[in-house]
Order: structure tokens, then C-alpha cells, then sequence
């Protein structure tokens, strides 16, 4: 069963922000929620995870609601580079396998 | 530190042969694992290791067999191989224990099988 749901595509225009959402509304209290993404045939690369708070890196913010049913991904100014599938992942603490699903295909357009 | 590396990049086989796939990581990393991804899907794991001398399978192990001696190598061994195998097969590591359990993906290894 899948954990997340992502949509299938979306575009953004360079310079602008992405917001990529992500439903996971069986996700349990001790399940952090991961992002990868995965450009163009190569391995995938982290973004970043969080719990239940806010998370923000060098790469991307990471917005969970409070009902941690939901959160957003937010890529602050797309580039070309950003182009790429997005993983959304519900891992649980000490469980070290990642489910990919089919992720959400990013496309910034200049 | 070169990270996550993976050989070859490129193989083609013939049906029934076999092969081994090489998987290394430099960053002493406990846990790894091997993924395969067909076209137009996310990867889905084949097996697994939590350190040298344990492996388990994953969603998808049938066909494939893994050994880990080392900490650093864990290759993935296709012992008759079939068109069904056709795939990218990727490596990935990563530490075990506390929070911040970020995995490095390997660049992948592409697969034909005809």
C-alpha cells in the first residue's frame, strides 16, 4: 500500500518558487517524512526531512502540517538545474528502507 | 572521500549468464542496499545489509543474491540472468542509528538482458 501521494507532474518557472505536496494521512507519530529527488537517470539525491516541525536547508523548506497528514516541499527560486522526479518517503525511525513511489516530475521552464 | 561508487556503468547479457554487480562506499557506512528501477517507476528494493556478514531481502529479491564480508563492498549477484532483469540497478549507504539518516545513491549500473 502506498504511504504517499504525490501528483504526477507539474511545471514552474525559473526564478519562481516550487511547491510540491505530498498526502500522507496514515502516516504514524515515530514516521519522519523524507524528500529525494532523482534527476535525469542519475542515483537520487536527499533534500531534506522532518518529523513534525518545520524544516528548512540549504536545498529546500519543508512545510508539515499539524495534523502531520500533509506537507509541502518548497524549492524557494527553481532553476533549470531542479528539473528532476521528486520523492516523497514516510520512514520510520531505525526502519532503513525507502519506498519510492512514482514521485511527482518537475519541470522549470525558463 | 569518492562516496557511493557502482561498476560497471553499462552491461548487456545474454539469458542465463551471470554476472556481479560492484557496490563500494568509503564513509564507513553500516547499512546498505540495492534498488532496481524500471523505466517510468521509483526503485524498489532488492536487498539489504545492516553490516558485514547480515543481509536480508527486500520487496523484490528473487533472481539475486548478496553478500557483505566488508563493511565497504556489497555486490549484488545475478546468477542466471533474465530479460525481467533489464533495469538501472542502484547501490545506496548510509549510517545507522540517530536521526539524520541521509542515503547516498551510487550513479547506478544500466542492465540489458537479451
Amino acid at each position: 500500500d502506498a504511504k504517499t501521494t504525490q501528483p504526477t507532474s507539474m511545471d514552474c518557472a525559473e526564478g519562481r518558487a516550487a511547491n510540491l505536496p505530498c498526502n500522507h494521512s496514515t502516516i504514524s507519530g515515530n514516521e519522519y517524512v523524507y524528500w529525494y529527488r532523482q534527476i535525469h537517470s542519475q542515483g537520487p539525491q536527499y533534500i531534506i526531512h522532518g518529523l513534525k516541525n518545520n524544516e528548512t536547508n540549504e536545498m529546500a523548506s519543508l512545510i508539515i502540517t499539524e495534523d502531520r497528514k500533509s506537507s509541502t516541499l518548497i524549492l524557494p527560486h527553481a532553476t533549470l538545474r531542479d528539473t528532476a522526479v521528486y520523492y516523497c518517503i514516510v520512514r520510520g525511525r531505525g526502519d532503513y528502507k525507502l519506498s519510492f513511489g512514482a514521485g511527482t516530475t518537475v519541470t522549470v521552464r525558463a | 572521500n569518492a562516496g557511493v561508487t557502482q561498476t560497471p556503468k553499462f552491461q548487456v547479457l545474454k539469458t542465463g549468464q551471470s554476472m556481479t554487480l560492484q557496490c563500494a562506499q568509503d564513509m564507513n557506512h553500516e547499512y546498505m542496499s540495492w534498488y532496481r528501477q524500471d523505466p517510468g517507476m521509483g526503485l524498489r528494493l532488492i536487498h539489504y545489509s545492516v553490516g558485514a556478514g547480515i543481509t536480508d531481502q527486500g520487496e523484490v529479491p528473487n533472481g539475486y543474491n548478496v553478500s557483505r564480508s566488508t563493511t565497504e563492498d556489497f555486490p549484488l549477484r545475478l546468477l542466471s540472468a533474465a530479460p525481467s532483469q533489464t533495469s538501472v540497478y542502484f547501490c545506496a549507504s548510509s549510517p545507522l542509528g540517530g536521526n539524520d539518516n541521509e542515503q547516498f545513491f551510487g550513479p547506478g549500473t544500466r542492465l540489458t538482458v537479451l
